[in-house]
């Protein structure tokens, strides 16, 4: 069955571009998780949304991070003015309903020249 | 804050060596429990859980069970095998917060034929 799908899988971008990574959740989950893995830091929670409430920015590291989830579905993380500390594995989860255990993709591994 | 402490790895033994990797948690509120693990190459999957005390999560020969007394949530195989090699991770969630997902560190295991 379909899992969560995030794309790209890789991406190598100069310093001080523009990026954004798209993830797909599994059909009918109703949240969505973006977390950050990285040597340094581990791995740590970005943001959720969960259904139409307002989503919960707590762990976006600076405003050069945003993340919008379109029509309940998709959802796009832009990071604006990359910086080298921005490289890391961006991983997208998803879950039924935030009661439920969440299902990881396969992440895109950013990586800043 | 919420946060999650798990053994430094890496952890390298014998195939049907017993595996313990301990892990401890501080909580704001009644958390549930949670072990992922990332094979090499792979994405975290999701290998048990326990939401509340005293309840036990088993998966592939795995176990942890929910110690509220001692905040732990150890996590055991009795005979690990070559393909149980891989990052374990503990994690735990909070409803009121979300279900965002605290993560320990990491623990590496190796395990050689």
């Amino acid at each position: 069955g379909a899992g969560v799908s995030q794309s790209p899988s890789n991406k190598v971008t100069e310093k001080g571009k523009d990026v954004e990574l798209r993830c797909d959740p599994i059909s009918g989950h109703t949240a969505l998780y973006w977390y950050r893995q990285s040597l340094g830091q581990g791995l740590e929670f970005l943001i959720y949304f969960q259904g139409n409430s307002a989503p919960d920015k707590s762990g976006l590291p600076s405003d050069r991070f945003s993340a919008e989830r379109t029509g309940g579905s998709v959802s796009t993380l832009t990071i604006q003015r990359t910086q080298q500390e921005d490289s890391a594995v961006y991983l997208c989860a998803s879950s039924l309903t935030i009661d439920q255990p969440q299902h990881f993709g396969d992440g895109t591994r950013l990586s800043i020249l | 804050g919420d946060s999650v402490t798990q053994m430094e790895g890496p952890v390298t033994l014998s195939e049907e060596a017993f595996l313990t990797i301990n892990c401890t948690y501080t909580a704001t509120g009644y958390p549930s429990l949670f072990w992922y693990v990332q094979y090499p190459g792979e994405g975290l999957q999701l290998l048990l859980k326990a939401t509340k005390a005293d309840d036990k999560g088993s998966n592939k020969g795995f176990e942890a069970t929910y110690r509220k007394e001692t905040t732990s949530f150890h996590l055991e195989k009795g005979s690990v095998q070559v393909s149980d090699s891989a990052v374990y991770f503990c994690a735990l969630t909070i409803k009121a917060a979300g279900n965002k997902l605290t993560f320990g560190g990491g623990t590496r295991v190796l395990v050689k034929p």
